[in-house]
């Protein structure tokens, strides 16, 4: 199975703060995600990564920073966060060997901005 | 625009009965089609997938059907139980670039 983790599970900032969500995994996957779940949106995603110091633009990009530093690590940056970007943040990643393209999610970020 | 979109946000089904989640798609360069599970307050898992090749794939009780030409694809789960009371995504992607774009969800719920 899979291992994702993300820190911190629970962040709450005041409006215009900076704020840096973290993920990595383990298994060496190429694929990195950052997805925002929101009731009546599912998820959406916010920026991907096949590998070190590359960067995909997602669907709902606006607002959001990322960076992959190494295959493991791909922090998610709101550098002057606002009161809409209060949601569940999950990262994931996949494996895209062979046919299948399988998302293996973190437990989640639940941030609040006041 | 929304490119994966699941027009029913809830439905409920008798315990044993079928129960069939709906998923439309816009982009025609799709060629993976999965289902994923979430419990309240647990993160997504993958349920079953299917690659564009195939319309049709059976996993115990779960069976996926993709219709290409109505870029439409379901999730039927037979016997469905009380456990599978869940929120169902599905998700679309290119192979190519691999950006996975997920529906709102469907919460389903299985009355005993």
């Amino acid at each position: 199975e899979a291992a994702v983790t993300q820190s911190p599970r629970n962040k709450v900032t005041v409006t215009g703060g900076n704020v840096t969500l973290s993920c990595r995994q383990t298994n060496s996957h190429n694929y990195m995600y950052w997805y925002r779940q929101d009731t009546g949106h599912g998820l959406r995603l916010i920026h991907y990564s096949y590998g070190a110091g590359n960067l995909q633009i997602g669907d709902v990009p606006d607002g959001y920073k990322a960076t992959r530093t190494t295959q493991e690590d791909f922090f998610l940056l709101l550098e002057l966060a606002s009161p809409s970007q209060t949601s569940l943040y999950f990262c994931a990643s996949s494996d895209t060997q062979g046919c299948q393209n399988t998302l293996y999610f973190g437990a989640g970020t639940r941030l609040s901005v006041l | 625009g929304q490119q994966v979109k699941q027009s029913s946000p809830s439905l409920t089904v008798q315990e044993g009965g079928i129960s069939i989640l709906n998923c439309d798609y816009e982009n025609d360069m799709f060629d993976y089609f999965a289902w994923y599970k979430k419990y309240p307050d647990n993160s997504p898992t993958l349920l079953i997938s299917v690659r564009s090749n195939v319309d049709k794939r059976e996993d115990g009780r779960l069976t996926v059907f993709l219709n290409k030409s109505g870029k439409h694809f379901s999730l039927h789960i037979t016997a469905s139980q009380p456990e599978d009371t869940a929120v169902y995504l599905c998700a679309a992607g290119d192979y190519g670039n691999e950006k996975i774009t997920f529906g709102a969800g469907t919460k389903l719920t299985i009355k005993p």
